[in-house]
C-alpha cells in the first residue's frame, strides 16, 4: 500500500527556476494539502483542495500554485523559486468533506533548497 | 485569531511518564489533534479529542479541557523509540489545521 507518494524527495534549485513538487495518493481521499515545515515553526498550510476541481489558499500561499485535475494528484508549483522557499514540504490527504475534520495522512516529504 | 503554545523541548527517562502540554486559543472549536513526528520523517496521527476528558490508547493518553483551552498528551512507560516531536493542532474556522511548533521529546536511558 503506497498511501501518499511525493517526488522528488530532495532537490537543490537555483533561485529564479520553476519547480513542481509532485504528490499522488491511492486512497481515494477527497481532501489534499500542501504544508511547509521550517525549524522552530509549526507546519504551515500553503494550499489545499477539498475535492477534485477545487483549491483554496492556506496561511502562506504566495509564490506557490496548485491544481487538482483529479482525485489522486495534487502538484505544487513554485513559479520562480526564492531562497525563503527553502523548506521541507509535506503533502497530506484526508478522507474528510468540507465542514469535517479528519485524520491527515502525510507523504514522506520533499526537502527543497533554493540557492 | 488562533494561537497554539507547546513547550519547545522536554527530557525524560526511559520507563518514566511524561506529560506534554498544549494551550490554544481559537474562535470556534472543532477538536484537537496530536501527531508524532520522528526526526526526518512525516507526522503520524496519535489522537483526536473533541469532548472534555481523558482518552486512553495503550501507553498514550490525551486529555482535553475546552473551558481552559488546554490539552495534554501523557506518555507512560517511556521507550527510546518515543523520542520524537509531538505536534498539537486545532482546526480554524475554515476547518484547516493550525499547528503548534511541536515539542521535541528526548528520552534518556
Amino acid at each position: 500500500i503506497a498511501g501518499i507518494t511525493q517526488a522528488p524527495t530532495s532537490q537543490i534549485l537555483a533561485a529564479g527556476r520553476r519547480m513542481t513538487l509532485r504528490c499522488t495518493q491511492d486512497m481515494r481521499h477527497n481532501a489534499m494539502y500542501w504544508y511547509r515545515q521550517d525549524l522552530g515553526l509549526g507546519l504551515r498550510l500553503i494550499h489545499y483542495s477539498n475535492t477534485a476541481g477545487t483549491t483554496g489558499k492556506g496561511e502562506v500561499p504566495d509564490g506557490y500554485s496548485v491544481s487538482r485535475a483529479n482525485t489522486d494528484d495534487f502538484p505544487l508549483t513554485l513559479a520562480s523559486a526564492v531562497p525563503s522557499q527553502t523548506s521541507v514540504y509535506f503533502c497530506a490527504s484526508s478522507d474528510s468533506k468540507f465542514g469535517e475534520v479528519g485524520e491527515l495522512f502525510f507523504g514522506e516529504g520533499s526537502r527543497l533548497t533554493v540557492l | 485569531g488562533q494561537n497554539i503554545d507547546q513547550p519547545t523541548e522536554m527530557t525524560a527517562t526511559e520507563g518514566a511518564i511524561v506529560q506534554i502540554n498544549c494551550t490554544y486559543q481559537t474562535s470556534g472549536f472543532n477538536g484537537l489533534f496530536w501527531y508524532q513526528q520522528h526526526a526526518g520523517e512525516a507526522p503520524t496521527f496519535l489522537s483526536y479529542n473533541v469532548l472534555d476528558g481523558l482518552e486512553e490508547k495503550g501507553r498514550f493518553s490525551s486529555f482535553l479541557s475546552r473551558s481552559k483551552g488546554y490539552s495534554y498528551l501523557l506518555l507512560k512507560e517511556l521507550q527510546m523509540k518515543d523520542s520524537a516531536s509531538y505536534l498539537c493542532a486545532v482546526p480554524d474556522s475554515n476547518y484547516q489545521l493550525i499547528w503548534g511548533a511541536g515539542t521535541k521529546l528526548i528520552i534518556k536511558p
